[in-house]
C-alpha cells in the first residue's frame, strides 16, 4: 500500500497559519475517521498532536487543529512559533491492524 | 510516567539479523497493542508490526512479511522485533511506540539500525 501524500515543504512566518495536506484513498482515510497527526523533531520521539482526525491530546496546544472531508485530512498550525519547525506525518487506521504514513512534511519557520 | 525504552540497534550485514527490544514502564503493559514504527534516512514513518494484548494476534507490513517477528513478554514489560534476512532498506530509526484507540499516543526515542556491507 503506498504512503499517504503529502506536501514534502510547506514555510511560513511567526504569526501566520499553515495548512499541511495529507490525501488517502476510500480504504483509509476515506473510511475511517481515524487519521491522526505526529510532530516529530529528528533524533526525539514522534509525538501525537491530533487524533480522530480532529481531536487534540491533553496537553497539545489549541494551535493545532485537524479537519477532514473525503478522503483528505488537514492540519493547521495557526500562530507559528519558531518551535513548530519540525517535521509533520500523518497516519491512517488501513483496516486489518494495519497502518499508514504520510511521507511527511517538513514545516519551516522563516 | 509511560516510558518506552528501545535497545538492540546497531550495524548488520544484508542478509544477516538483528533484535530490538523495547521496554515499558508506567501502565498496565498487557492492556495495551504494541507497534514498531521506522524512519528511514531522509524518508517518511513507516508502520512496521503491531502485536496484540496477549501476543497471540500480531500483523505486518507486506514490507517485512516473512522476514520480521513481533512478540511480547508480559511479565517483563517487553516487545521485541526479531528481524532476519535483512536489506539495505530496512535501514531505519525504529520506534516502539503504544497503541490508544488505533493511535499512536507515545513512542520511545528509537535505536538505530544499518544494514551494510
Amino acid at each position: 500500500q503506498s504512503a499517504l501524500t503529502q506536501p514534502a515543504s510547506v514555510s511560513g512566518s511567526p504569526g501566520q497559519s499553515i495548512t499541511i495536506s495529507c490525501t488517502g484513498t476510500s480504504s483509509d482515510i476515506g473510511n475511517y475517521n481515524l487519521v491522526s497527526w505526529y510532530q516529530h523533531y529528528p533524533g526525539n520521539a514522534p509525538q501525537l498532536i491530533i487524533f480522530e482526525s480532529s481531536r487534540r491530546p491533553s496537553g497539545v496546544s489549541n494551535r493545532f487543529s485537524g479537519s477532514k472531508s473525503g478522503n483528505t485530512a488537514s492540519l493547521t498550525i495557526s500562530g507559528l512559533l519558531i518551535e513548530d519547525e519540525a517535521d509533520y506525518f500523518c497516519c491512517s487506521y488501513a483496516g486489518s491492524s494495519t497502518w499508514i504514513f504520510g511521507g511527511g512534511t517538513k514545516l519551516t519557520v522563516l | 510516567q509511560v516510558q518506552l525504552v528501545e535497545s538492540g540497534g546497531g550495524v548488520v550485514q544484508p542478509g544477516g539479523s538483528l533484535r530490538l527490544s523495547c521496554e515499558a514502564s508506567g501502565f498496565n503493559f498487557r492492556g495495551f497493542a504494541l507497534h514498531w514504527v521506522r524512519r528511514a534516512p531522509g524518508k517518511g514513518l513507516e508502520w512496521v508490526a503491531v502485536v496484540f494484548y496477549d501476543g497471540n494476534e500480531k500483523n505486518y507490513a507486506d514490507s517485512v512479511k516473512g522476514r520480521f517477528t513481533i512478540f511480547r513478554n508480559n511479565s517483563r514489560n517487553t516487545v521485541h522485533l526479531q528481524m532476519d534476512n535483512m536489506r539495505v532498506d530496512d535501514t531505519a530509526v525504529y520506534y516502539c511506540a503504544r497503541q490508544e484507540s488505533r493511535r499512536f499516543d507515545y513512542w520511545g526515542q528509537g535505536t538505530r539500525v544499518t544494514v551494510s556491507s
